[in-house]
């Protein structure tokens, strides 16, 4: 199976900062992952899919890069209804496998 | 409006069985990916399993032998049928339409398994 890492666990940010998470797969999954948006007590909202892809209503801000086994998520302008747990997931192989969250919170 | 609705969460002793159910609408389950994704308390996501197109199905390795994935074309839903259910099975079981990431989401139910 391949093993998705993710850092920080969780981050304390100012509303207008830079925000980066990093997610990393235990092998190559070319460009085949995705960012998830699970804000407390809701759904999970695919926010980024084949690693740099914004999906259809999702505020520019939010933009992701990377290949291989190594990602970053960004989010340009922190605003405060970004206040929740993000998640990686790759769909290279099966089984699909998520990271283990980020919780960000404002500082 | 293109939505998927789940059902049939509860509680369940351990060693039961429990079905839940996806309804869809707006689009058409049999033409699509679909899966399983399943949240403990206060953890993180984990894939369940997943029904492709074709029909074919896989499974986690958490639940193999004992959840099966089916669909009814006919009613447009989505089904898991769970049985030989342990404590650790107890979670929030959203579906969700695979393309493979997952682009959309039910609300979830959730399954509690306790004595």
């Amino acid at each position: 199976d391949i093993q998705m890492t993710q850092s920080p666990s969780s981050l304390s940010a100012s509303v207008g900062d830079r925000v980066t998470i990093t997610c990393q797969a235990s092998q190559d999954i070319s460009n085949y992952l995705s960012w998830y948006q699970q804000k407390p007590g809701k759904t999970p909202k695919l926010l980024i899919y084949d690693a740099s892809n914004l999906e259809t209503g999702v505020p520019s801000r939010f933009s992701g890069s990377g290949s291989g086994t190594d990602f970053t998520f960004t989010i340009s302008s922190l605003q405060p209804e970004d206040i929740a747990t993000y998640y990686c997931q790759q769909y290279d192989n099966l089984p699909y496998t998520f990271g283990p969250g980020t919780k960000l919170e404002i500082k | 409006e293109v939505q998927l609705v789940e059902s049939g969460g509860g509680l369940v002793q351990p060693g039961g069985s429990l079905r839940l159910s996806c309804a869809a609408s707006g689009f058409t389950v049999s033409s699509n990916y679909m899966s399983w994704v399943r949240q403990a308390p206060g953890k993180g996501l984990e894939w369940v399993s997943v029904i492709y197109s074709g029909g074919s199905t896989y499974y986690a390795d958490s639940v193999k032998g004992r959840f099966t994935i089916s669909r009814d074309n006919s009613k447009n839903t989505l089904y898991l049928q769970m049985n030989s259910l342990r404590a650790e099975d107890t979670a929030v079981y959203y579906c969700a339409r695979a393309r493979p990431y997952f682009d959309l989401w039910g609300r979830g139910t959730l399954v509690t398994v306790s004595s």
